[in-house]
């Protein structure tokens, strides 16, 4: 069965230092892995899936099939990255449907 | 870009009856929609998929005469939370996704429902 695993509940940072959001995941075959935002009293919205391999404000995130990661990082943190971040996987496997990881809560300080 | 409503954003029902949840694609046609329940600093777990014009598939677990799913347009979905109980209280989610997407999904700003 497919799974994702995001080990941090709580990142805590000042504006300008980098953060990274750690994401591990299981799944037999080739997986399609994303990173959902949701920001205070908003919805759920896609920020970035690895097939665009682009970069969303500021974000990036390569998927190492070899460490089996997809971890999320921007350079310089922002006070409005504030918000929950949440991995997630799917595939044929996975019947198409997405599989969530846990959520790491980001908090950018001043 | 793709919307989804859901309606009501909030309700409180007493134990015992039953509450339904719409979900609702705006500016798609929705050959998929999916239900989510997301508890108090949780993450969201799958509930059931729905395909128009068939009947759900339930995720293991989630009691399908509880949780009555309805798929009968391209842009509307219905939750029915049946003789709800205090312990069903949470955070429901949909999200849709359109005729010939790959695995994308959009998502309703959810539902929050407390029985009392």
């Amino acid at each position: 069965a497919q799974r994702v695993t995001q080990p941090e509940k709580l990142l805590s940072v000042f504006k300008g230092a980098p953060v990274e959001l750690k994401c591990n995941y299981s799944y037999s075959g080739s997986p399609e892995l994303f990173w959902y935002v949701q920001y205070s009293r908003q919805r759920l919205q896609l920020l970035l899936r690895h097939i665009s391999r682009e970069s969303i404000k500021g974000f990036t995130a390569d998927l190492n099939k070899g460490e089996t990661s997809f971890h999320l990082k921007k350079p310089f943190a922002q006070e409005e990255d504030s918000a929950m971040y949440y991995c997630a996987l799917s595939g044929q496997a996975a019947g198409n449907k997405l599989t969530f990881g846990g959520g790491t809560r980001v908090l950018v300080k001043p | 870009g793709a919307v989804v409503s859901q309606h009501p954003s909030w309700v409180i029902c007493k134990s015992g009856t039953s509450v339904k949840i719409e979900c609702r694609s705006l500016d798609f046609q929705a050959t998929t929609m999916f239900w989510y329940r997301q508890f108090p600093k949780q993450s969201l777990m799958l509930m059931a998929t729905s395909n128009e014009g068939s009947k759900a598939t339930y995720e293991q677990g989630v009691e399908k005469d509880k949780f009555l799913i309805n798929h009968a347009s391209l842009t509307l979905s219905t939750l029915t939370v049946t003789s709800a109980h205090p312990e069903d209280s949470s955070f429901y989610i949909c999200s849709a996704r359109g005729r010939g997407w790959s695995l994308e999904q959009y998502f309703g700003p959810g539902t929050r429902l407390t029985v009392t």
